[in-house]
């Protein structure tokens, strides 16, 4: 079953508005990330918090995390019609002490920024 | 800069007809992925490698195989595609110890007529 379900599916908005994307998963999870990509190409890894963590800022991003309902929210403020693209969410497995695991992402949102 | 360069940016093959993708890497990583990504769907892994170590997803279809003949060069064989094998085939590289951060490809696109 699909690891990480992301909400809304699509998502339009205004340049300057903020953007919020949702993301939950299902199992015990290493680290959740959060990627970026644009049409037609490759992803872009935008920002990652730990599982012990509970928000994360990155320039305009800020990312939530609540392990207890297994869910996190990116949010992008002052959006730009340069941000529109598609955002994955990628949880990290809990790989059991090795060094690294695979990604599983989520279906994706896709983002319009209108200017 | 160090990168990772997927060649060709688009292929176009006939149904049943043998293609290799490629995917290089300037990074030194020791693990390469290979996904596949089809018109608004997440990426699905379809393998990895650490290092040598080749790691086949449980839902791989057979007709999809891989081989990696040094860290720097990854390539992705399908023996006999099919129309449903028309995707985006992504390739990506992490560095154990790095949360597996992973870094991608502009991805080759796959037509099958």
């Amino acid at each position: 079953s699909q690891q990480g379900e992301e909400d809304p599916q699509a998502l339009s908005i205004q340049e300057g508005e903020n953007a919020t994307m949702n993301c939950s998963y299902k199992t015990s999870i290493n680290n959740l990330q959060w990627y970026r990509q644009n049409s037609g190409r490759g992803l872009v890894h935008l920002i990652l918090i730990r599982s012990n963590e509970r928000e994360k800022h990155s320039g305009r991003l800020r990312v939530t995390l609540d392990t207890s309902k297994k869910s996190s929210s990116l949010l992008i403020t002052a959006s730009r019609a340069a941000d529109t693209a598609s955002y994955f969410c990628a949880t990290g497995e809990d790989a059991g002490g090795t060094s690294y695991g695979k990604l599983t992402f989520g279906q994706g949102t896709i983002l319009t920024v209108h200017p | 800069d160090a990168m990772v360069i997927q060649n060709p940016r688009y292929q176009v093959t006939q149904f049943g007809k043998p293609v290799t993708l490629s995917c290089s890497q300037t990074l030194n990583h020791n693990v390469m992925y290979w996904y596949q990504q089809k018109s608004s769907q997440a990426p699905k892994l379809l393998f990895h490698y650490y290092d040598k170590d080749f790691n086949n997803e449980a839902d791989t279809p057979d007709n999809f195989q891989s081989r990696r003949p040094n860290t720097s060069f990854c390539f992705l064989d399908i023996r006999s595609p099919g129309l449903g094998d028309a995707a985006m085939y992504l390739c990506a590289t992490s560095r154990p110890g790095s949360k597996n951060i992973q870094y991608f490809g502009a991805g080759t696109r796959l037509s099958v007529l």
